[in-house]
């Protein structure tokens, strides 16, 4: 069955080190999304892309980087952790119909990271 | 700015309850609307979802909401609730340009026993 999955699961690590979160789906779907979870806020978009070597900011997209190599992943990268990027991260993905970008969006099972 | 907007943060029911929770957005072209779910502990799950026909929809487990144009609504139902539906439910919306799901704030639901 195809499926979209996350790594790690839990990661610690300390203010300043560059931590990479890897996305991969086997849905084969163009769009791929990261977003953040945290109390209070819901879901907020963090990068997005619609295909390969295609990338867009989202909403708080301060800190944080992605590329899209390939169809499958979407690795997104904290490039100096801050305390503030504590959170749940949840990855994404949804199938795009003629250049339409609105379909359902799938989501995985998270990564929860705590920086120190 | 467009946005969605959960007004219970918190709801409490007990068994066999039923459950409304509302959510409006502001936005005055077309959108597709998503009802999802988080169990604790587990990744978002599609509860149902609208794009066209008919405006009330029917999801999994029993869920159903209602897309109401005119008030910008699409409030989740459901007649009877069970403990197992202690979940957080998130309402979102997509614009149809630009494809970006926008969520709410999300409603934690506990049921008791």
């Amino acid at each position: 069955d195809a499926e979209i999955t996350q790594s790690p699961r839990h990661k610690i690590t300390e203010t300043g080190r560059q931590v990479t979160l890897a996305c991969h789906q086997t849905w084969n779907h163009n769009n791929m999304f990261w977003y953040r979870q945290d109390l209070g806020h819901g879901l907020r978009l963090i990068h997005y892309s619609y295909g390969v070597h295609d990338t867009n900011k989202g909403e708080v997209s301060d800190g944080y980087s992605v590329s899209r190599s390939n169809t499958e992943d979407l690795p997104l990268t904290l490039e100096s952790a801050a305390s503030s990027q504590t959170s749940v991260y949840f990855c994404a993905s949804s199938e795009s119909n003629g250049g339409q970008t609105t379909d359902t969006q799938y989501f995985g099972p998270g990564t929860r990271l705590t920086v120190l | 700015a467009q946005s969605v907007s959960q007004h219970n943060h918190h709801v409490i029911l007990s068994e066999a309850a039923s459950l409304e929770l509302g959510c409006n957005y502001s936005y005055g072209g077309t959108v597709n609307l998503f009802w999802y779910v988080q169990y604790p502990g587990q990744h978002l799950q599609l509860l149902l979802k609208y794009f066209s026909g008919d405006p009330l929809v029917k999801g999994i487990k029993g869920f159903e909401a209602e897309f109401i144009k005119s008030k910008f609504s699409f409030n989740l139902r459901k007649p009877s609730v069970q403990w197992s539906d202690t979940a957080e439910y998130f309402c979102a919306v997509i614009l149809n340009q630009g494809g970006k799901l926008i969520f709410g704030q999300g409603t934690e639901l506990s049921v008791k026993p």
